[in-house]
């Protein structure tokens, strides 16, 4: 059973320019979490999705960041107009969330995005 | 929202000795802690994990302890080794409907050998 799988794992994109990130969340997961890490700092949520649904994206800056997670395929975070600040470790990790399991969440390799 | 407060950010101990990383919580909703491991570079990896229905729970060499009451959770390393260097989070969530989870911002531990 593949675990998380997260591509590119590295990306280094230009000021203004677009970065697409991707997650497959493992067989029979149905929920993604993104997370975002900064240099040296923990992880912080930005959006939670089931297929075709955006939950909680609380977390998410209004502006330049989406997610989706369609019926076919995987999980997409897509940063618009990148800039220097958006250089971060990027994680995204799945759950099953049956009712009687409790959320336990696991990790994809991550994306570290590089902004020039 | 939950808010989460780990402590402390950094840990050094000698090979042999136990660490001690201590995490708060705000939300008495929360009813799950994991703990994860992350070596420079890689992926946070699950390590332990306490539901609140228990106040400890053992897994060879690591420990993790829970108080509701006070709303804070502890991870015990005992009889640390070199390998065990790396940041470690804490984080908590809520189990309805799979709530995202909010972590501490991490302590690193360093085992001198």
């Amino acid at each position: 059973n593949a675990g998380v799988m997260q591509n590119p794992r590295h990306l280094v994109r230009r000021r203004g320019q677009e970065a697409r990130l991707r997650c497959s969340p493992m067989k029979g997961h149905s929920h993604v979490y993104w997370y975002r890490q900064l240099p040296e700092e923990g992880l912080k949520f930005m959006v939670y999705l089931q297929k075709e649904n955006i939950i909680d994206e609380s977390g998410m800056p209004k502006e330049r960041f989406s997610a989706e997670f369609p019926k076919e395929g995987p999980s997409i975070l897509r940063i618009q107009q990148v800039v220097r600040g958006d250089s971060a470790a990027y994680f995204c990790a799945s759950t099953d969330n049956r009712v009687i399991s409790y959320n336990e969440q696991f990790f994809g390799p991550g994306t570290r995005l590089t902004v020039l | 929202g939950e808010n989460v407060e780990q402590h402390p950010s950094t840990l050094s101990v000698q090979e042999g000795d136990s660490a001690v990383i201590k995490c708060t919580y705000s939300d008495s909703a929360s009813n799950y802690f994991p703990w994860y491991k992350q070596e420079l570079g890689k992926r946070p990896q699950l390590i332990i994990d306490i539901r609140s229905n228990v106040g400890e729970k053992k897994d060879q060499r690591i420990a993790v302890t829970l108080n509701k009451t006070a709303k804070h959770f502890s991870l015990h390393i005992t009889e640390t080794q070199p390998e065990d260097s790396a940041v470690y989070f804490c984080a908590a969530s809520i189990n309805t409907n799979a709530g995202k989870s909010t972590f501490g911002d991490g302590t690193t531990l360093t085992v001198k050998p």
